[in-house]
């Protein structure tokens, strides 16, 4: 595609609830990475795909925080028993393999009440 | 861990002014560096992205520089227009990962 396309743009859920964020990233980029990004602070890394595989999940901030990529494309970010911390944007970037220039999609703002 | 810090946290300026925007990291181990614009509820747009090997990019009104030694880099955009109102994230990439500061939210009045 053109771009890093992220659906939805927007999500508002209930606390407790289980969410999907999706991320398409620009195609032939083999690199994928998830960022969270909280009001009024720079995004923070959460995970690192190369190809299918998560090559750093470091970053994902506990174990109700998963993602895959099971054709090496598009990435779901999957959050369960949401909290309200958890509500921040949401950024999905590619870059290609061994480039360090990433793009960025619109980013997905989830909400949760 | 790397830490990146952006200052002024904002800046408001009238129009034709020269802008300078800086950012410092405590690593210099990096590979790259890269300037973003943010624009209200949306998402990053790359800018510039200087290599660690570079001094400096340019493209059109916009000027970064980088020096490694002293963990800094500053962002030059000459003569700013209301169009440039934006929030400025400069992020250092180390492997694979970026680092990002916390931003520079310009207004540039008319």
């Amino acid at each position: 595609g053109a771009g890093v396309s992220q659906t939805p743009s927007n999500k508002v859920t209930e606390k407790g609830k289980y969410v999907e964020l999706r991320c398409d990233p620009i195609s032939g980029h083999t690199a994928l990475y998830w960022y969270r990004q909280s009001l009024g602070q720079g995004p923070e890394f959460l995970i690192y795909f190369q190809g299918t595989g998560a090559a750093d999940d470091s970053g994902l901030p506990n174990d109700r925080f998963f993602a895959v990529r099971p054709e090496g494309s598009v990435s779901t970010l999957k959050i369960q028993r949401t909290e309200r911390g958890d509500s921040a944007v949401y950024l999905c970037a590619s870059s290609l393999e061994g480039q360090t220039e990433a793009f960025f999609g619109q980013g997905t703002r989830l909400t949760v009440v | 861990k790397q830490e990146v810090t952006q200052i002024p946290a904002a800046l408001s300026v009238p129009e034709g002014e020269n802008l300078v925007l800086n950012c410092s990291f405590t690593d210099s181990a990096i590979y790259n560096l890269q300037w973003f614009r943010q624009d209200p509820g949306k998402g990053l747009t790359s800018l510039l992205l200087i290599q660690s090997s570079q001094r400096e990019q340019t493209s059109g009104r916009l000027n970064a520089s980088l020096d490694k030694s002293s963990g800094r880099s500053t962002l030059y955009i000459a003569a700013s227009q209301p169009g440039d109102s934006a929030t400025y994230l400069c992020a250092v990439i180390s492997d694979y990962k970026l680092s990002f500061g916390a931003g520079t939210t310009v207004t540039v009045r008319a």
